[in-house]
């Protein structure tokens, strides 16, 4: 497809399950980033990838939080024994980066957003 | 602790009318990103500014970057229905992190 794609986009679960959700970032982008975003607010970081390696996982608000994205491609967030707390939009996100040292001159990681997912925890 | 700040957080306006969206951050960065949302939408990439004094438009939109101020503004030119969205701005920290830091986005209505 053309754009990043997530499923499913909706989600209803019970207290104490566990969810999974998917992530489908644009063909060739090798970096992959995970965001929640609250109703009314602006989305906030969990953790991002490049290719198939977990660079930074500081925004994950708990260890029942986890991430993999193991071919470098597809990516799964997983929240354990949920908590109304979790409910929100889960975006995805990816960037096509030429370099990893995006840090020279005129290097930047413009982010593609996906669909989200809408996550509801009873 | 890193913050990004806009306002005003409501704009209503008529049509016609010209406007300012500010965003302030509090660490160092040189790349800010403009996105616009749509209700129940996903986030649309605006603007990317790479340095300072960095000055970019789209149509009715203009979006300039002063690093030296921390500070990046959106100017809304003879504002039009079609522009009603939440905006947002985003930087990312020359810490070298990857992550976005996310302003509270500004909802904006445009009357007609």
């Amino acid at each position: 497809g053309a754009g990043v794609s997530q499923s499913p986009r909706y989600k209803v679960t019970k207290r104490g399950q566990d969810v999974a959700l998917r992530c489908d970032p644009i063909s060739g982008h090798v970096s992959l980033y995970w965001y929640r975003q609250a109703l009314g607010q602006g989305p906030e970081f969990l953790t991002y990838f490049n290719y198939e390696a977990q660079q930074d996982k500081s925004g994950l608000p708990n260890d029942r939080f986890s991430a993999e994205r193991p071919e470098g491609s597809i990516s799964t967030l997983t929240i354990q024994r949920t908590e109304q707390r979790d409910s929100a939009m889960y975006r995805c996100a990816s960037s096509y980066i030429p370099s990893l040292d995006w840090g020279y001159s005129g290097g930047y990681n413009e982010q593609f957003f996906g669909p989200g997912t809408r996550l509801t925890v009873l | 602790e890193l913050k990004v700040e806009q306002n005003p957080l409501f704009l209503s306006m008529q049509e016609g009318k010209n406007y300012t969206i500010y965003c302030n951050y509090s660490t160092t960065s040189d790349r800010l990103y403009w996105y616009r949302q749509d209700p129940g939408k996903s986030l649309e990439s605006l603007f990317v500014l790479l340095s300072n004094g960095a000055v970019k438009q789209e149509g009715r939109l203009m979006a300039s970057l002063d690093t030296k101020a921390r500070l990046s503004t959106l100017h809304i030119t003879a504002a039009v229905h079609d522009l009603s969205a939440t905006y947002f701005c985003a930087l990312s920290p020359t810490s070298g992190t990857y992550k976005y830091i996310f302003g509270t986005g500004t909802r904006l209505k445009v009357l007609a």
